[in-house]
């Protein structure tokens, strides 16, 4: 499975938009790219996936540019509730049916300040 | 989204004692689950996949006969820990993957404390 590289941390303020990047060099063919949110004490939350170019639901944007080695997760306007763990995942889902399991990076620590 | 319980949320214990964690899907069939361990301020460990009616597969490292999973049901998983010791202290997290979507839930997770 190919691993991922994110940054450790990062901090923001309230109402600014914060990108996280993550490095998926190694990403094969047919490998989606997830991303989770995680609260202490708390099962991860999926957050949004993607394959190429650009996916956007209701909390985040995730661009993918066309070599898939790199993705960016887009958080617009964080609140204090965006303090969280994020992590980037690839793998996990394949054309017909289930392929490989989901392993967790370290993850970005993302602290939102007031 | 899917929604994935697990039971209890938190449990201490004595060294040397069992414990099961139950991880439940309320409103999917699951074919495949997965266990995770994750220690503090660590990420998520992968530690056994199943499917249902089949072996666990377990992670190198991992135990199988210290951690005993069992998957029931496709809505039902637990997690046995067997003579627990205290470096046996961890957040326990199930997931299940949804058999049509592909997608994988997880459940909220479960606070061993092994005195």
């Amino acid at each position: 499975l190919a691993k991922t590289t994110q940054p450790i941390s990062m901090d923001s303020y309230e109402g600014q938009e914060v990108n996280i990047t993550c490095s998926h060099n190694n990403i094969a063919t047919n490998d989606y790219i997830t991303w989770y949110q995680q609260f202490p004490s708390q099962g991860p939350r999926f957050i949004i996936q993607g394959y190429k170019t650009k996916v956007t639901n209701e909390v985040a944007s995730l661009f993918i540019p066309a070599d898939r080695k790199s993705s960016t997760l887009s958080l617009p306007r964080v609140s204090l509730s965006d303090t969280a763990v994020y992590y980037c995942l690839v793998g996990g889902r394949g054309y017909g049916g289930s392929q490989g399991n989901l392993i967790f990076g370290k993850g970005t620590k993302l602290s939102v300040k007031p | 989204g899917a929604v994935v319980s697990q039971h209890p949320s938190w449990v201490i214990c004595k060294s040397g004692t069992s414990v099961k964690i139950e991880c439940r899907s309320l409103d999917f069939q699951a074919t495949t689950m997965f266990w995770y361990r994750q220690f503090p301020k660590q990420s998520l460990m992968l530690m056994a996949t199943s499917n249902e009616g089949s072996k666990a597969t377990y992670e190198q490292g991992v135990e199988k006969d210290k951690f005993l999973i069992n998957h029931a049901s496709l809505t039902l998983s637990t997690l046995t820990v067997t003579s627990a010791h205290p470096e046996d202290s961890s957040f326990y997290i199930c997931s299940f993957k949804e058999g049509r979507s592909d997608e994988q839930f997880f459940g909220p997770g479960t606070r061993l404390t092994v005195l």
